[in-house]
């Protein structure tokens, strides 16, 4: 079993519409968790970071964590074709370096 | 602000020759990162330096070698370029432990023909 799955999509949808991107884990050791965008050509930008169950809302951004599930989600509200971009999950640990998901390439059509 | 600053960020090398990526941050970060990132394999992390004056080896460290030059500078050095060795280079740091959030560069993009 991997240890972080990440559907690649690509998920197209319209302007305006509500995004939810996803990961799954599978170490319960986790206690970090991250969200990065990463436009194209560019490197990957820290978008949340969190490390306790439940959500946190930045902006038009929401993080939810659910570590009973081990399940991670991102929420983009009124998506924005500027929001187009790959977006990754990440997970920390007690030891050791960042896990991170293989991304969800997103775009929103005008 | 810089933040992590990668050179080149294009270059196309022959089978053989070899090569060194630079990369620095200004942040202050004790702990920095090379990944490299393929279509469909996401991120895999090649080396890394926990602190200055140690480094190790990550996911895929075969081919490649490392210098922590100092806290600011990081770099990866590929001795015998190989066409496998196509991909785009990622530099990243972190401040603290290693699973703390790392910040990233904008990349190498390293063509081996």
């Amino acid at each position: 079993q991997k240890e972080v799955e990440q559907d690649p999509g690509p998920l197209s949808v319209p302007e305006g519409a509500i995004v939810s991107l996803n990961c799954t884990y599978s170490n319960s050791a986790f206690q970090y968790f991250m969200w990065y965008r990463q436009y194209s050509r560019k490197g990957p930008e820290l978008l949340m970071y969190t490390y306790s169950s439940g959500n946190k809302e930045d902006g038009r951004f929401t993080a939810q964590v659910d570590k009973s599930s081990k399940y991670i989600s991102l929420f983009i509200r009124d998506s924005q074709p500027s929001d187009s971009a790959t977006y990754l999950c990440a997970y920390g640990g007690s030891q050791g370096n960042l896990i991170f998901g293989k991304g969800t390439k997103l775009s929103v059509k005008p | 602000n810089a933040g992590v600053t990668q050179t080149p960020k294009f270059q196309v090398l022959k089978t053989g020759q070899s090569m060194t990526l630079q990369c620095a941050q200004d942040m202050n970060h004790n702990s920095m990162y090379w990944y490299r990132q393929d279509p469909g394999m996401g991120l895999r992390l090649i080396y890394y330096s926990a602190s200055e004056g140690t480094t190790d080896k990550g996911e895929v460290p075969n081919g490649y070698n490392v210098s922590r030059l100092n806290k600011r500078e990081f770099s990866l050095r590929l001795e015998s370029a190989a066409p496998s060795q196509t991909s785009v280079y990622f530099c990243a740091s972190s401040g603290g432990q290693l699973n703390q959030p790392q910040h990233f560069g904008d990349g190498t993009r390293l063509s081996i023909l």
